[in-house]
């Protein structure tokens, strides 16, 4: 699997967007751009996923750059519960493959 | 749904021991992978288990074995613990469907310690 790099830590306030960045400059054309989150004392969690185009569910939205080489996570409003590490991953197109984890960033929440 | 979940929550061994943790997926999953994570880093992918056997195998020794069960459920094994061994062991259920971006769902865990 390619790897990504992020920051080791960023920190918002509450309820403001938060825009958590990751480059993957050797993401393969059939990579897909997962993201998990490891709330404290818990197992990561699914995020979000996305291949070209930008994505959005209920839990924030994934802003793919053009040429695949970075990509962002956006938290509309961030609140407390979203004190996290967030990890950006990378998965082959068949989806048998497992996940790499990095170290990820942590984010931190102030009220 | 119970999900994913895992026994026991926290275990202390002392070094050359043996330890067997368990994992039982999320209803409808067939596919187990166990993770180790140590303090401060991102899990690491130990191996995975479909259809009772081994699929794929992260960079782990020997000591480290698994098993699945018919009912879907999974073992992680640990010979001749060392103190590096000391972590989370995470595990993780998920659907095998060719061609599908399948989400990995977690178990909380089980905290071991080596002494």
């Amino acid at each position: 699997d390619a790897k990504t790099t992020q920051p080791n830590s960023m920190e918002s306030n509450e309820e403001e967007p938060v825009h958590l960045p990751c480059n993957h400059s050797t993401i393969s054309g059939t990579d897909y751009i997962h993201w998990y989150r490891q709330l404290p004392s818990q197992g990561p969690e699914y995020v979000i996923h996305g291949l070209t185009s930008n994505v959005n569910n209920r839990m924030a939205s994934l802003a793919i750059a053009e040429d695949r080489k970075s990509s962002t996570l956006i938290l509309h409003r961030a609140t407390l519960r979203d004190a996290a590490v967030y990890y950006c991953i990378l998965r082959d197109w068949s989806g048998y493959s497992t996940l790499t984890f990095g170290k990820g960033t942590m984010l931190l929440v102030s009220p | 749904d119970a999900g994913v979940t895992q026994s026991p929550t926290h275990l202390i061994k002392t070094r050359g021991q043996q330890v067997t943790l368990r994992c039982s997926p999320k209803s409808g999953h067939d596919t187990v992978s166990w993770y180790q994570q140590a303090l401060g880093q991102g899990p690491q992918f130990i191996f995975q288990y479909y259809e009772e056997e081994e699929r794929q195998r992260g960079n782990f020794p020997d000591r480290f074995s698994g098993h699945q069960f018919p009912n879907y459920s999974s073992e992680l094994n640990v010979n001749a613990l060392l103190l590096g061994d000391s972590a989370l062991y995470l595990c993780a259920s998920s659907l095998m469907r060719q061609g599908y971006q399948e989400t990995q769902y977690f178990g909380p865990g089980t905290r071991l310690l080596v002494l």
